[in-house]
């Protein structure tokens, strides 16, 4: 079985700091990780994932995540924010082998102040 | 291409009337998911189709719930009696494969209020 647990229902930056939105992942199994980012009255987009390839994994709008077995983490940062970050965030896992299901977590509301 | 199409955006209804969402996946995806949003909640899924095979309906509650999948293409999902804790967003979701390693594409979603 997989679970994500994401910390922090909320995180506020202000435009052009560092965002660090944090995710920890458990799987019996090695295990794919995805971020999604949902707009409001939109579906999810998906920002970036990992299957297995490097660990440091960069996605669309400059955000990068990286894969830590160690720590079984999978946080999900961008150096400098924007104003159009500001949307709900989310942290997906599945098994890697047979027809597999994304388990989300709770979600990570971004507010992004001028 | 065009993306994953859901209709109707909102619903609202009255506790213990019926509802139906339809979902029509990208060309080519052989596999559909309904997902259940609550408000604050992160998605959960109810429904995974391969084809017109259900591959996982574990968390359907199949005494109100029910969804096909006609040849394999469009879906529907449908709530009969709906109950107060129903209301939610409502998403479809296809992949090309099963595994979620492509990354799935979601529709906008019907926002499902239940008064």
């Amino acid at each position: 079985a997989q679970s994500v647990t994401q910390l922090g229902s909320h995180v506020s930056v202000s435009e052009g700091a560092l965002v660090l939105l944090r995710c920890n992942y458990s799987s019996s199994v090695p295990p794919y990780l995805f971020w999604y980012v949902q707009y409001p009255n939109q579906g999810l987009q998906l920002l970036l994932k990992y299957t297995s390839a490097a660990t440091l994994v960069k996605g669309i709008n400059g955000f990068e995540a990286e894969f830590k077995k160690s720590e079984t983490s999978f946080h999900l940062t961008k150096p400098s924010a924007h104003m159009s970050d500001a949307a709900e965030y989310f942290c997906a896992v599945s098994g890697s082998t047979g027809f597999q299901k994304l388990v989300f977590g709770t979600g990570t509301r971004l507010l992004v102040s001028p | 291409e065009a993306g994953v199409a859901q209709s109707p955006r909102y619903k609202i209804i009255e506790k213990r009337q019926s509802v139906a969402f339809w979902c029509n996946p990208i060309s080519g995806h052989a596999t559909l998911y309904w997902y259940q949003q609550i408000l604050g909640q992160g998605p959960k899924l109810l429904i995974q189709f391969q084809n017109n095979g259900v591959v996982d309906d574990s968390q359907l509650p199949k005494d109100r719930f029910s969804a096909e999948r006609l040849k394999g293409v469009d879906s529907t999902l449908k709530i009969q009696p709906a109950k107060l804790e129903d209301s939610a967003v409502y998403l479809c979701a296809s992949s090309l494969e099963g595994s979620p390693r492509g990354g799935y594409t979601f529709g906008s979603g019907t926002r499902l209020t239940v008064v």
